[in-house]
């Protein structure tokens, strides 16, 4: 079975923290993405990575930035949390060649 | 710039009734996605089309693409109340990186 995980289900933190989302695959995915979903709005692309140490910019990376310094591993960095950035995020892997994405169960990331 | 739009956003559907959920996107694009949303959880992949015309089906869902009226449509027969979710559409773009875009969603109540 495909399997992307996310390190936290639920996370509260303070306007002004750097804050570290990470996200695990195990399925030899070269192309990572991290999505934000909020409501009415659908799911809409922060980063996303082809390979290692390479990003690119989605639709919305204002205030994210992004790290990949593993195949398996990448993660969405919150240099200093706002809370416009309150937010269900989702991250994906899709191996090089296949259509498909596959789906982290998210987190649900509240800043006060 | 590839835009993508569902309707409808919100569906009251009772058991037993069928009914058909249309996903537009604006320019071409080679692959079209259809994903289900549990409250609180994840995306889980339904299908994916990728070529004109073409179906596919998995139990009381059948997806259909139109590559050239740029449509597809998620049609439900006989609903259940499991079917109750939220229902996403995306189209593909970027070629080899797999990226999409999504609509924001339809939010399917199935009601006895």
């Amino acid at each position: 079975d495909v399997k992307v995980t996310q390190s936290s289900r639920y996370l509260v933190k303070r306007t002004g923290e750097k804050v570290f989302l990470e996200c695990v695959q195990d399925m030899d995915h070269e192309n990572m993405f991290w999505y934000r979903q909020d409501p009415g709005l659908g799911l809409r692309l922060i980063y996303f990575s082809y390979d290692v140490k390479m990003k690119e910019k989605g639709d919305i990376p204002e205030g994210y930035s992004v790290s990949r310094e593993k195949k398996e591993r990448f993660s969405l960095i919150l240099e200093s949390a706002s809370t416009n950035q309150t937010s269900m995020y989702l991250c994906a892997g899709r191996r090089g060649g296949s259509y498909e994405q596959y789906f982290g169960p998210g987190t649900r990331l509240t800043v006060t | 710039e590839l835009k993508v739009e569902q309707n409808p956003l919100f569906l009251s559907m009772q058991e037993g009734k069928n009914y058909t959920i249309y996903c537009n996107y604006s320019t071409t694009s080679d692959r079209l996605y259809w994903y289900r949303q549990d409250p609180g959880k994840s995306l889980e992949s339904l299908f994916v089309l990728l070529s004109n015309g073409a179906v596919k089906q998995e139990g009381r869902l059948m997806a259909s693409l139109d590559t050239k009226a740029r449509l597809s449509t998620l049609h439900i027969t006989a609903a259940v109340h499991d079917l109750s979710a939220t229902y996403f559409c995306a189209a593909g773009y970027g070629g080899s990186q797999g990226n999409l875009i999504f609509g924001k969603g339809t939010k399917l109540s199935v009601k006895p």
